[in-house]
């Protein structure tokens, strides 16, 4: 067990429709990343937040937002959905974004988009 | 940009040595990270190496590092059917870290 909480695990939902995945980082921990893994993209990087704030950004489309709140927890919103977002949803803690990184995963979100 | 590449699959005989290589590009990257998938759960991290070194070893894992050629490979001695799983090579420096798209080790009888 990492100590990263992921809500729901599994999600399956329409095309357009709009969804809301939870994390909760490991205690202490203040930096928050998410990723999308499929079998033709591989492991995706979405976005970073530390500390409540975006601190880095990856491949993450503008249908897509998230936000880490006070409490660190972090949700990531996907909205207008498409059959191409079904994929694994991981959210992964570190302690801080620093140069030595190591980065705690959750176990994931599995979202079907039929 | 910065990128780490990786191939996609590798299928080894248990109880043969398993080698999973791995490019990055990024010469500014400070540690090297191996993590490990295994099926239906989030990666682990397995080993890491810190960039001035170009070895290190940890029980069944050898990690050899070539900075020159920006090349990171993971050696299992004696694979085991327990060692199926995704792995993942990932550079970081400069507050940023960045995966490969993960190998596929699958274990033959």
């Amino acid at each position: 067990d990492s100590g990263v909480t992921q809500t729901p695990k599994h999600l399956i939902t329409a095309t357009g429709q709009r969804v809301t995945l939870r994390c909760s980082p490991r205690s202490g921990d203040l930096s928050v990343y998410w990723y999308q893994q499929s079998l033709d993209q591989g492991l995706q990087f979405l976005i970073q937040y530390y500390n409540g704030e975006e601190r880095a950004k990856g491949n993450i489309l503008e249908r897509f937002s998230a936000q880490q709140f006070p409490d660190l927890h972090s949700e990531l919103n996907l909205s207008s959905l498409e059959l191409g977002d079904s994929a694994l949803y991981f959210c992964a803690s570190s302690i801080d974004g620093g140069q030595y990184n190591e980065q705690f995963f959750g176990p994931g979100t599995r979202l079907t988009v039929l | 940009g910065e990128d780490v590449e990786q191939s996609l699959f590798l299928s080894v005989r248990e109880g043969d040595s398993s080698v999973i290589n791995c490019t990055y590009t990024d010469s500014s990257s400070t540690y090297l990270y191996w993590y490990k998938q295994e099926p239906g759960a989030g990666l682990q991290l397995l080993t890491y190496i810190f960039s001035n070194m170009d070895m290190k070893q940890d029980q069944r894992l050898t990690v050899l590092l070539n900075k020159k050629d920006k090349h990171l490979s993971l050696r299992i001695a004696d694979t085991q059917t327990g060692d199926s799983a995704i792995y993942f090579c990932a550079e970081s420096g400069n507050d940023k870290i960045i995966f490969g798209k993960g190998t596929r080790l699958h274990i033959l009888p």
